[in-house]
């Protein structure tokens, strides 16, 4: 049971690129979500899902477009990226109420 | 729409005395609460729930936690800090009580312990 995987575990990009961050689940969690941390700022959530073909914005949803086409696998894109995206990104997912499991993070850095 | 307010970004205490870090949350609903942990360099960890049973909820290594709905608050506890529990917590709502209900983080309160 592997849980949440999420990867790479670290990315250099440079201002315009695009890239896909992605995260898989093998617990059919229905909610799956992204954060940005950032110093100070606790977990930014960027966009959640409640389930296959349903996504939703979250707190700083701006620059990036997700997808949720299986239960399992809920895919981050950068479209042009900008170095105010220089983040650790995480990803996250649950069954009901209870506790979020995490993706061991992404450590972006765009120059 | 929820929201949490943790009041302190950093609180220091010394080994053996009692930790407290407040929370204050804003929901629509009957919210879920947690606390979470994360040390330097790890991942975060679940220290304790509330989702409508109890409103003293004890979590994992001594912490504890009590909701009070008239206050909006969900201030965690510690009778006695260990220099283990220097690390970065926070608190998180979830409106409501079911799996479609969107996780919003505090920014979160640094703990220093002092030898």
């Amino acid at each position: 049971n592997a849980g949440v995987t999420q990867t790479p575990k670290f990315q250099v990009l440079k201002t315009g690129q695009s890239m896909t961050l992605q995260c898989a689940q093998d617990m059919n969690h229905e909610y799956m979500s992204w954060y940005r941390q950032d110093p100070g700022m606790g977990l930014r959530l960027i966009h959640y899902s409640v389930g296959a073909g349903i996504t939703d914005q979250g707190e700083v949803p701006n620059g990036y477009n997700v997808s949720r086409s299986t239960t399992e696998d809920f895919p981050l894109r950068l479209l042009s990226a900008a170095p105010s995206q220089t983040s650790v990104y995480f990803c996250a997912s649950r069954s009901g109420v209870e506790k979020l499991f995490f993706g061991s993070g992404t450590q972006l850095s765009v120059l | 729409a929820q929201s949490v307010t943790q009041l302190d970004s950093h609180v220091s205490v010394s080994e053996g005395t009692p930790v407290l870090l407040r929370c204050n949350y804003s929901s629509s609903y009957s919210p879920s609460l947690f606390w979470y942990v994360q040390h330097p360099n790890k991942g975060l960890q679940l220290l304790l729930k509330y989702t409508s049973a109890a409103t003293l909820v004890k979590g994992i290594n001594g912490f504890e936690a009590e909701f009070k709905k008239s206050e909006t608050s969900f201030h965690l506890t510690k009778p006695s800090a260990h220099m283990s529990d220097a690390a970065e917590y926070f608190c998180v709502v979830s409106d409501g009580g079911t799996s479609y209900d969107k996780v919003i983080f505090g920014p979160g309160t640094s703990l220093s312990v002092i030898p």
